[in-house]
């Protein structure tokens, strides 16, 4: 079945810190990849998403990810977090075997920024 | 405002006693799905509806129903509520499901059953 692997459990950085955030899936054909964030107190959203062609994506809030098929990869970058981005960041990801009627989430990464 | 609302946002129940939890979105949208976030294991589906009178089981179906009568509408029912299913869920739609298609989450509804 497809499965979603997200590294970091807590990640703790300071304001202006750089953030690599990993997201891996399991092989599985074409997919399409997901990221989805969780302010406190807030609904889920979408940051940004890979559906086709350039590997590179860019979200919102400064926020990018780069699809790396080769290593089933869609890591989440920020150069430089603020207060602001503390919330809980989830990959997701529809296709392969999983299917595109279903999403597939990671099991999250709560990231807490400190002033 | 385009949005999903789930209603009640908090329940404490106890065992065996069926509720229903009610989402409803008012964006047209044909997909919507219901998940339910524990943690260390992210969100996990519970089942999916491409449209009105078509649902399919997500990956923890057991111990939940749904059902699509209306488009806007996507209750999810728990017959006999045990505690393993005290969790946070949350709703979603998309406007068909399917590839890239984002989807847009309600605000989450905390159940506890003792």
């Amino acid at each position: 079945a497809q499965s979603v692997s997200q590294h970091n459990h807590h990640v703790i950085l300071s304001e202006a810190a750089s953030l690599e955030l990993g997201c891996n899936y399991s092989y599985g054909g074409t997919v399409n990849l997901f990221w989805y964030v969780q302010y406190p107190g807030q609904h889920l959203q979408l940051l940004l998403k890979y559906f086709s062609g350039d590997p590179l994506v860019k979200g919102i809030k400064g926020f990018e990810a780069e699809f790396i098929k080769s290593k089933f990869s869609f890591n989440l970058r920020k150069p430089s977090v603020q207060w602001s981005d503390t919330a809980e960041y989830f990959c997701a990801v529809n296709g392969g075997s999983g299917g595109y009627n279903k999403l597939i989430f990671g099991a999250g990464t709560r990231l807490a920024v400190h002033p | 405002e385009a949005q999903v609302t789930q209603n009640p946002r908090y329940l404490i129940t106890v065992t065996g006693k069926k509720l229903t939890v009610t989402c409803s979105q008012n964006m047209n949208h044909e997909y919507m799905s219901w998940y339910r976030q524990d943690p260390g294991l992210g969100l996990r589906q519970i089942y999916y509806s491409m449209n009105v009178e078509v649902t399919d089981k997500g990956d923890v179906p057991e111990g939940y129903k749904v059902s699509r009568k209306e488009k806007r509408n996507f209750p999810l029912i728990l017959e006999s509520p045990s505690p393993n299913q005290t969790s946070l869920y949350f709703c979603a739609s998309s406007p068909r499901g399917g590839a890239g298609d984002t989807q847009y989450f309600g605000p989450g509804t905390r159940l506890t059953v003792l």
